[in-house]
């Protein structure tokens, strides 16, 4: 199953409301997760089975979507959000991972 | 808490293999899957497998069928992924990550380099 993301990357300021979105090549249910990658680090989880919002993370984080189409929206951008975001399918093996959005201060 | 430890960082001659660990701890490493992932330099995430720690059984991506073995020791809480035959496309960060509904916890990364 392949996964793209779109856009690639974007530019946006302190307080934006983003959204990035995932398609997936065959329907995957609501086996979907999310991930926050910042510079040298490990992926955090931030979403699973779509749009249920891992412990800890904060709630301006959403999810949305079934079958093919999925979004991730950052209602209110803060500093700390600026990294790479991956969108990831749990439905089967291989567990393909989107090719990552690049969020980007303005 | 739940951490994942894994290995130091790796130089390596095309050809030769590699041996990356992954130490848990915090929880009890038969009950969850442990998958690897990894990461070349400004690329993205790329999936290698799947090890259950529980019974030893694994499955591995397409592109390292062949080339990659998965083990775990289960008396040490450590899981193993083994790459051989290496090449310089396989300078990469290498990652062990827990699985629930999602990967939740992830080792820091070990980077492995292929360089002559």
């Amino acid at each position: 199953i392949q996964l793209t993301q779109s856009p690639s990357s974007l530019s946006a300021s302190v307080g934006d409301r983003v959204t990035i979105t995932c398609r997936a090549s065959q329907g995957i249910s609501t086996y979907l997760a999310w991930y926050q990658q910042k510079s040298g680090k490990a992926p955090k989880l931030l979403m699973y089975a779509a749009s249920t919002l891992q412990s800890g993370v904060p709630s301006r984080f959403s999810g949305s979507g079934s079958g093919t189409d999925f979004t991730l929206t950052i209602s209110s951008l803060q500093p700390e959000d600026f990294a790479t975001y991956y969108c990831q399918q749990l439905n089967s093996y291989p567990r393909t991972f989107g090719q990552g959005t690049k969020v980007e201060i303005k | 808490q739940v951490q994942l430890v894994q290995s130091g960082a790796e130089v390596k001659k095309p050809g030769a293999s590699v041996k990356v660990s992954c130490k848990a701890s915090g929880y009890t490493l038969t009950s969850y899957f442990i998958h690897w992932v990894r990461q070349a330099p400004g690329q993205g995430l790329e999936w290698m497998g799947i090890i259950n720690p529980g019974t030893g059984s694994t499955s591995y991506a397409q592109n390292f069928q062949g080339r990659v073995t998965m083990t775990r020791d289960t008396s040490t809480s450590t899981v193993y992924m083994e790459l051989s035959s290496l090449r310089s496309e396989d300078t990469a960060v290498y990652y062990c990550a827990r699985d629930i509904t999602g990967f939740d916890y992830w080792g820091q990364g070990t980077l492995v380099t292929v360089s002559s």
